[in-house]
């Protein structure tokens, strides 16, 4: 079954500090990965996207690698803002003719002061 | 640049009542899409519009119904509404649907059945 699952559901952070968050995915065949950020009351706004080939790709200060081989990828956040808190959504294509995006249901990011 | 616009941003429905989402984008993209965002859970895909004058089901299809007007516009009808239809709708837009084109999101339509 094609699934995307991220974790942790929820984190809380301290204003300039890193973070992390996953994603594993059962989607197959695999054609991208993406990362979205979606502030509250908004719209998603992609932050990367990743085929097959690509380990690593950055926006800013956000950093998003994937492991194609293990069916993992993560997003890295560096420096942490105020303003970096969203839910981050992770989706994967499929290399099919339905060309069909599977979306994980988000990890709630809060940044404190 | 407005990008992908939504009309409008909040509605409350009686079950049984009929209402039009509208959705608009300003970017010449082919590709529109309608999704549907519930607590929990990833967004959903209802119909899409690959291309002007072509239009698809999704995985969620039942009691909507849609329109590509023109290149720009895509509505969504729905015609009877009902209480599992409350959600919040996402219209979308890309270049077109293959390939590793981002999709560009609308900020949505918040939608209360009662």
């Amino acid at each position: 079954k094609n699934q995307v699952e991220q974790s942790p559901q929820s984190l809380i952070i301290l204003e300039g500090k890193n973070c992390t968050l996953q994603c594993n995915y059962t989607v197959s065949p695999f054609s991208n990965l993406r990362w979205y950020k979606q502030d509250t009351g908004r719209g998603p706004v992609s932050l990367t996207i990743m085929t097959f080939s690509e380990n690593t790709k950055s926006n800013g200060r956000y950093t998003a690698t994937l492991d194609a081989d293990t069916k993992q990828s993560s997003l890295h956040i560096t420096a942490s803002q105020l303003s970096d808190s969203a839910s981050y959504i992770c989706v994967v294509g499929r290399m099919d003719s339905s060309y069909k995006l599977i979306f994980g249901s988000g990890t709630r990011l809060l940044v404190r002061p | 640049n407005a990008g992908v616009t939504q009309t409008p941003k909040f509605q409350v429905l009686k079950t049984g009542q009929s209402m039009t989402l509208q959705c608009a984008q300003d970017m010449n993209h082919n590709s529109m899409y309608w999704y549907r965002q519930d607590p929990g859970m990833g967004l959903r895909l209802i119909y899409y519009s690959a291309s002007e004058g072509t239009t698809d089901k999704g995985e969620v299809p039942n009691g909507y119904n849609v329109s590509r007007l023109n290149k720009r516009e895509f509505s969504l009808r729905l015609e009877s509404a009902a209480p599992s239809q409350t959600s919040v709708y996402f219209c979308a837009s890309s270049v077109n649907r293959a390939g590793n084109q981002p999709q560009h999101f609308g900020d949505g339509t918040r939608l209360s059945i009662l």
